[in-house]
Formats: structure tokens, C-alpha cells, sequence
């Protein structure tokens, strides 16, 4: 069973509105959260990461929230670009545990 | 900097065909990582490494072998490929410092079993 789960397998969104992607998880022992992209006939590149100490990380266009009692995070871009057009995935893992576990992916496709 | 080297790219084999995919990571890291990406399943963890010498299973381990004799690299094998092992393969490095977080991820190999 996926313990790192995106429900939205695609977002359509204009160039310069928000995306925002959401990813649920079910294991409480994870306490670090990262979000990958990908492009096609490429290996995924780490975008953003957010610790369970904090609810919130920006880096530029990139922020990612985190709410724990819901075991909820999204991310948000803003202001989405043609060159965001990529597969999203989130992933997580647990302290001293050094592996990940990713979700199954969001394709962004950001129209001009 | 090559990072993280996958060979082959692509490869097509017949049921019950062996293969083995080298991963070479050139960043002294200590931690290697083999996933598969299937769709609709994102990426699933095979087997991963800790240091050079050991292995561990993943999620889903079965039919694979691995080995990490050299630090460098980490092989996967396939013993007798099956239709259902069709997918792409990503082999991650990760240096081992401070939180998980940043694989670095070679480019795939696409495999199909026929």
C-alpha cells in the first residue's frame, strides 16, 4: 500500500496563474518531505524540501506547506512558467531511515 | 561532473533472458538506491545500499539481485526477466549527510521484456 499518495494524476494551468499540487501521506513516522521534477527521458531532479518542524519553505517560486495533523503537503508555484511543464512527484521519509517513498506523480502542464 | 551513470539506456529481452544494469555515481557517496517507474505507481524502491558491501530490499524486491562491491557502483540484476519487470529504471546516489532528502538520480533505463 502507497504510503505517499497524489490523487491528482494532472494539472492543466495558464502561464502566470498558481499551480498547486497536493500529496497525502499515511505514515506518521515521516518527518521530511521533498518534492521531485521530472522531465520526460530525464531522472528526477530535487526541487524543494520542508522538515516536520516547520509548516512552510519558499525558494523563489517554490514553496511547500506542510500540515501535519492532516499529514497533508502542497506545493505552489507561482507564477507558473512554460518551462514548469514536468512531472511532480512528492516523497517522504522517516528520521534515520534512508530511503524514500514517492507518490505516484503529477504531470503539470502550464498553457502559454 | 558525470553524477550518476546508467548503462545500458535501453534494452529489450526475451522472457526468461538475464540482464544486469550498472549504475556508477562519481560523487563519493555512500548511499545508492535502485527504483523502478511504472505508470501510475511513480517510483517504487527495488533494492538500496548503505555503504559499499551491503544491500537491503525495498519495496518491491523480487526477482532482482544486487551488489555494491566497489563504492562507486551498484549493480541490479535480473535473473530470468518476466513481462512484468517492463519498466523504466532509475538508480539514485545520496550522500548520506544530514536529513534524507537529495537523491541524485541517473537518466533511466528503459527495459522491455518481451
Amino acid at each position: 500500500d502507497q504510503q505517499v499518495k497524489q490523487n491528482s494524476p494532472s494539472l492543466s494551468v495558464q502561464e502566470g496563474r498558481i499551480s498547486i499540487l497536493n500529496c497525502d501521506y499515511t505514515n506518521s513516522m515521516f518527518d521530511y518531505f521533498l518534492w521531485y521534477k521530472k522531465y520526460p527521458a530525464e531522472g528526477p531532479t530535487f526541487l524543494i524540501s520542508i522538515s516536520s518542524i516547520k509548516d512552510k519553505n519558499e525558494d523563489g517560486r517554490f514553496t511547500v506547506f506542510l500540515n501535519k495533523s492532516a499529514k497533508h503537503l502542497s506545493l505552489h508555484i507561482v507564477p507558473s512558467q512554460p518551462g514548469d511543464s514536468a512531472v511532480y512527484f512528492c516523497a517522504a521519509s522517516a528520521y534515520n531511515d534512508y530511503k524514500l517513498s514517492f507518490g505516484a506523480g503529477t504531470t503539470v502542464t502550464v498553457r502559454a | 561532473n558525470a553524477g550518476v551513470t546508467q548503462t545500458p539506456k535501453f534494452r529489450v529481452l526475451k522472457t526468461g533472458q538475464s540482464m544486469t544494469l550498472l549504475c556508477a555515481q562519481d560523487m563519493n557517496h555512500e548511499y545508492m538506491y535502485w527504483y523502478r517507474q511504472d505508470p501510475g505507481m511513480g517510483l517504487r524502491l527495488i533494492h538500496y545500499s548503505v555503504g559499499e558491501g551491503t544491500t537491503a530490499k525495498g519495496e518491491v524486491p523480487d526477482g532482482y539481485n544486487v551488489s555494491r562491491l566497489k563504492k562507486q557502483n551498484f549493480l541490479l540484476g535480473l535473473e530470468s526477466a518476466a513481462p512484468s519487470q517492463t519498466s523504466v529504471y532509475f538508480c539514485a546516489s545520496f550522500s548520506g549527510q544530514g536529513a534524507t532528502g537529495e537523491l541524485f538520480f541517473g537518466e533511466g533505463s528503459r527495459l522491455t521484456v518481451l
